[in-house]
């Protein structure tokens, strides 16, 4: 079983609605959770980091995390075209850090 | 957040030659930093645990006496692509935490093109 898991897709949203990326861990003991963003041909960037039950809210993007479920999952409100890209979920467990494979992203005008 | 700087960009590299790649956190300190390379449209492939001061520890299936980690001091990480083929073409990123528990920031990347 891997450690991060998430849905390859693609993910097809209109403009202005709300994209919804998911994620599950294997570590119950995991206490750190990220979300990347990956464009095209470009290195990752951290867009949240959440470490407590609950949302997290940064702008248009809130991070929920579940931890009884094991889960967390990355909501973009009000999507744009320019949030077309990779999502990867990353967690640290054991003071490893392991990714997930990414979800695809289109935001379509 | 940190910044995490790696160099060069690009390179393009005849066969049988080696390239090097270094990764600089610019402000703050890494005990530890990760390589990793990306082929078009795949996922992260982690390739190594760079350790300052001590050796690296390579994922399954990673050479380690083709790829070249060093870790010489606790800002800067350098892989060494020897002997380089062009099934080596690809795109390496390495990523640095400030601390155990902590986000990971990544280079740039280096796009590496073996003719």
């Amino acid at each position: 079983q891997k450690e991060v898991e998430q849905n390859s897709g693609p993910l097809s949203v209109p403009e202005g609605a709300i994209a919804s990326l998911n994620c599950t861990y294997s570590d119950r003991g995991s206490q750190s959770f990220f979300w990347y963003r990956q464009y095209s041909g470009k290195s990752p960037e951290l867009i949240m980091s959440i470490y407590s039950n609950g949302d997290k809210e940064d702008g248009r993007f809130t991070a929920q995390l579940n931890k009884a479920s094991q889960y967390v999952s990355l909501l973009i409100r009000d999507s744009q075209p320019s949030d077309s890209a990779t999502y990867l979920c990353a967690v640290i467990s054991g003071n490893q850090f392991y990714f997930g494979t990414g979800t695809s992203l289109t935001v379509i005008p | 957040g940190a910044v995490v700087s790696q160099h060069p960009s690009w390179v393009i590299c005849k066969s049988g030659t080696s390239v090097k790649i270094e990764c600089r956190s610019l402000d703050f300190q890494a005990t530890t930093m990760f390589w990793y390379r990306q082929f078009p449209k795949q996922s992260l492939m982690l390739m190594a645990t760079s350790n300052e001061g001590s050796k690296a520890t390579y994922e399954q299936g990673v050479e380690k006496d083709k790829f070249l980690i060093n870790h010489a001091s606790l800002t800067l990480s350098t892989l060494t692509v020897t002997s380089a083929h062009p099934e080596d073409s690809s795109f390496y990123i390495c990523s640095a935490s400030p601390g155990a528990s902590t986000e990971a920031f990544f280079g740039q990347g280096t796009r590496l093109t073996v003719v």
